[in-house]
């Protein structure tokens, strides 16, 4: 069973330029969550899908934004980028609406020059 | 405010030399609190999950303790390949549905030969 898949790997933008990350969760899995992991904050919540509906949100600015398409893959979209923006952003999936295990992909590093 | 710290935040340890790391959180009302495994350049790997106080779980040389302020991952006679970033993470009950993780910073093991 393929595992959550994540792209691209590896993305240099500059500043005030905007990205969309990509993320397709494990099949059958309908939960999708993204995460920004720094070395300073380590992994915080950025938000979470579930069946095309946004259920939570981090105490992130409204620059960033996601989405979930019908077939359960997920878009994350930062606009205006900034150089504390540069990060791993990770995306994880789960079967249900439940306390089971998220299962995370190899993420999307985002550097800003 | 949810929170979830580790301790130590790095430790090195000889091959053979058991030890143990230390997830101590604070929640309003736990559904579930994870162990996870993150190699540099990949996604956090799921370990353990563990759901009420009193619970283990163990795999291989691992084995994971709760209680109701804290857990436990024990080692016992580490291997190199145990060297990597073990992470926690809580999942709380809020008002809604929801699959946002608390996660800690993080404790990075270094297993020598």
């Amino acid at each position: 069973k393929a595992g959550v898949t994540q792209t691209p790997r590896y993305l240099i933008k500059t500043r005030g330029q905007q990205v969309t990350l990509s993320c397709s969760p494990i099949s059958g899995h309908r939960s999708v969550s993204w995460y920004q992991q720094t070395p300073g904050q380590g992994l915080q919540f950025l938000f979470e899908y579930f069946s095309e509906t946004q259920r939570n949100k981090g105490n992130f600015p409204g620059r960033f934004s996601g989405r979930q398409f019908s077939n359960s893959r997920s878009e994350m979209n930062v606009s205006t980028l900034e150089l504390g923006d540069s990060a791993l952003y990770l995306c994880a999936s789960r079967a249900d609406n439940s306390n089971q295990p998220q299962h995370f992909g190899d993420g999307t590093r985002l550097s800003i020059l | 405010e949810d929170q979830v710290t580790q301790s130590p935040e790095a430790l090195r340890l000889q091959e053979g030399e058991s030890s143990s790391l230390n997830c101590s959180y604070t929640v309003s009302g736990l559904r579930g609190l994870f162990w996870y495994r993150q190699d540099p350049g990949k996604g956090p790997e799921f370990l353990f999950t563990l759901y009420s106080a009193g619970e283990e779980k163990e795999k291989e040389r691992l084995k994971a303790t709760l209680t109701k302020k804290e857990s436990f991952l024990h080692i016992t006679a580490p291997k190199p390949e145990d060297s990597a970033t073990y992470l926690c993470a809580v999942q709380a009950r809020y008002g809604g549905a929801t699959n946002k993780l608390i996660f800690g910073t993080g404790t990075l093991l270094a297993v020598q030969p």
